[in-house]
């Protein structure tokens, strides 16, 4: 297993410009999301899904953008960067349906995002 | 809205002492997790507390959660120098796997 992988690892935008930081698992987990960290704080929750077809925003969407086609896969749009979108970007996955295995959540290895 | 209160915010610690971090939440909650973060680096996990008077321990680290106090506490035994890294709470809504966090507190083992 692979477990949780994100790409790009680091990423420079310029103001205006839009990428998709990309999320894939291979644990068959329906439950998948995305949080972003800034220096010296916690974790905030962007998006997140529980399931093909299912979205929800988080704490802090806007100016994001998500969608989930398929269970392995949860990419993040950002579409139109902003320097305050400066961030590390971290994805995970967990079980969702049954009680006893939704315990333990997999963080990717996050995307280091800069925008000038 | 659930919010999550750690700490200190910074500990600076003697090799061999011990010592606690605080990790206070606003409502009910059926799980709390511990993570670990070293620098540039993704979260480990560390624990999962699920129920009242929860107690789970590997190594130098201990967590015990009260769920009517709203507070879990990890214990670090005889710091040592690798323990050096910043550590987080993150508390799971009722609703499901959401995660609120805390804001972590660093730690530093100085020998």
């Amino acid at each position: 297993n692979a477990g949780v992988t994100q790409t790009p690892k680091f990423q420079v935008l310029k103001t205006g410009q839009s990428m998709t930081l990309q999320c894939a698992q291979d644990m068959n987990h329906e439950y998948m999301s995305w949080y972003r960290q800034d220096p010296g704080m916690g974790l905030r929750l962007i998006h997140y899904s529980v399931g093909a077809g299912i979205t929800d925003q988080g704490e802090v969407p806007n100016g994001y953008n998500v969608s989930r086609s398929t269970t392995e896969d949860f990419p993040l749009r950002l579409l139109s960067a902003a320097p305050s979108q400066t961030s590390v970007y971290f994805c995970a996955s967990s079980y969702w349906r049954y009680p006893g295995k939704r315990h333990e959540q997999y963080f990717g290895p996050g995307t280091r995002l800069t925008v000038t | 809205e659930l919010k999550v209160e750690q700490n200190p915010l910074f500990l600076s610690m003697q090799e061999g002492k011990n010592y606690t971090i605080y990790c206070n939440y606003s409502t009910t909650s059926d799980r709390l997790y511990w993570y670990r973060q070293d620098p540039g680096k993704s979260l480990e996990s560390l624990f999962v507390l699920l129920s009242n008077g929860a107690v789970k321990q590997e190594g130098r680290l201990m967590a015990s959660l009260d769920t009517k106090a709203r507070l879990s506490t990890l214990h670090i035994t005889a710091a040592v120098h690798d323990l050096s890294a910043t550590y987080f709470c993150a508390v799971a809504g009722t609703a499901g796997n959401k995660l609120t966090f805390g804001g972590g507190t660093r730690v530093l083992v100085k020998p």
